[in-house]
């Protein structure tokens, strides 16, 4: 019944490792999104896909790459993890842009860095 | 420099009494706010919307007001009940229609 998952829920591994998120949604919406929460709880957009297609990319660096294999998943990879990446990443997802509604966050994923 | 901040960091307040929590942003001209609660460990929960035309939304014990000439959005929770201590958030939409920019939030602490 869940909405939206992620997986891993905790993540701990050490400076220059790759690791990945996964995030699934079965709510049957088009676009998906990454947040990334600090340490200060402030909440920042970091992508969003609408059907599979990048639609915002902010300014995040290219360690951190985005997949979305189709438009029920969208994946986080990062590359070269350092000790500031240390944070939680918030999934979401909405329904169609039009209908300005609301967003659907997934259980976040703890991640530190070593 | 565009800015949305949250009055406080935290507000304490007595069951029963309404608690009011502001949103205020500057060099933004939203389409829509939203206001989500978040809880400890978890993530963002979607509340109340309200567009730019509209003035006021209610929803339950909740209240939501947008004056854009004020650049301010205020978020009310009558009766409040210690259920209600949570962090509370507001996002405007900027850029594209899906993009929410998020508040530093407002963690409210209801006591008996």
């Amino acid at each position: 019944d869940t909405a939206v998952s992620q997986t891993p829920k905790y993540l701990v591994t050490q400076m220059g490792n790759d690791k990945s998120i996964k995030c699934e949604q079965n709510l049957g919406h088009d676009t998906m999104y990454w947040y990334k929460q600090d340490s200060k709880k402030f909440l920042k957009i970091m992508f969003s896909y609408n059907n599979k297609e990048l639609i915002i990319n902010e300014t995040v660096p290219n360690r951190f790459s985005p997949k979305s294999p189709d438009k029920a998943h969208l994946n986080l990879h990062i590359n070269s993890l350092e000790l500031g990446d240390s944070a939680v990443y918030f999934c979401a997802s909405s329904p169609p842009v039009a209908d300005y509604n609301e967003q659907f966050f997934g259980p976040g994923t703890r991640l530190t860095v070593l | 420099s565009q800015k949305i901040e949250q009055n406080s960091e935290a507000l304490n307040i007595q069951e029963g009494k309404t608690a009011t929590l502001t949103c205020n942003y500057t060099n933004y001209s939203p389409a829509y706010l939203q206001w989500y609660r978040q809880d400890p460990g978890r993530g963002p929960v979607f509340l109340l919307l309200i567009r730019e035309n509209e003035k006021e939304k209610r929803k339950e014990r909740l209240k939501v007001t947008f004056d854009t000439t004020l650049k301010q959005s205020l978020f009310h929770i009558t009766a409040s009940q210690p259920a209600d201590s949570a962090t509370y958030l507001c996002a405007l939409n900027t850029g594209t229609a899906s993009k929410l920019t998020f508040g530093t939030g407002t963690r409210l602490q209801v006591t008996l």
